[in-house]
């Protein structure tokens, strides 16, 4: 069984600090989504990476993709009180309905 | 565009007591998913579904079972509730890769049933 680990559990920041969370895995993704969630809601896609080595940029968000594909990481610059919410990994399982497997989470507040 | 609804929202029940959560979509998607969020475990998958009339067991899918009789309606049921299973349920939604011609297609999910069992 894959096990996913996401560090830290928890951030509480400044508005205007840099951050960067971490999802590590006990076996190699298949691919990898990053989700993010707010309070009440579902999670929301933020990205998917597939290929080892991979970096994509979504504005202030920067996620990196691990050469091995055994780990990922989220860099947020100059974080704003609206990028406040859990961030959450999730392998994207091989099989035919493409099943995920989510980490714990990060939760992160940006405070003003 | 309401995407992914999820009724009710709230429930307590009694131990022993049944209930039927659903899940509508409106996005023609092929595939939906039942999760459970849980403090401190991320979500997990329960039971999930490929199309009208099939589903699949997930990682948790012990007390509680599900159906897929129209393509846009999945249901979960709790034959009988245990405190265990209070937790915040979350369905979710997506196209087939044969639909787009395109993996990793996303997930599109509801906003939760919140759930408690005493």
């Amino acid at each position: 069984t894959q096990l996913l680990e996401q560090s830290p559990q928890f951030l509480s920041i400044q508005e205007g600090e840099n951050l960067t969370v971490y999802c590590n895995s006990s076996s190699v993704f298949s691919s990898l989504q990053w989700y993010r969630q707010e309070p009440g809601e579902g999670p929301v896609l933020l990205v998917t990476v597939v290929t080892g080595g991979e970096v994509k940029k979504l504005k202030r968000l920067t996620f990196q993709f691990g050469d091995a594909r055994k780990d990922s990481s989220l860099h947020i610059t100059a974080a704003q009180p609206g990028d406040t919410g859990l961030y959450l990994c999730a392998d994207v399982s091989s099989g035919s309905a493409r099943q995920l497997t989510f980490g714990s989470g990060t939760q992160l507040t940006v405070l003003p | 565009n309401a995407g992914v609804t999820q009724t009710p929202k709230f429930r307590v029940l009694k131990t022993g007591q049944s209930m039927t959560l659903l899940c509508a979509q409106d996005m023609n998607h092929e595939y939906m998913y039942w999760y459970r969020q849980d403090p401190g475990m991320g979500l997990r998958l329960i039971h999930y579904s490929v199309g009208e009339g099939t589903t699949a067991k997930g990682e948790v899918p012990d007390g509680y079972n599900v159906s897929r009789l129209k393509k846009q309606n999945f249901l979960l049921g709790l034959e009988s509730a245990a405190p265990s299973q209070t937790s915040v349920y979350f369905c979710a939604s997506s196209y087939s890769e044969q639909t787009l011609l395109l993996i990793n297609q996303p997930q599109h999910f509801g906003d939760g049933t919140r759930l408690s069992i005493l």
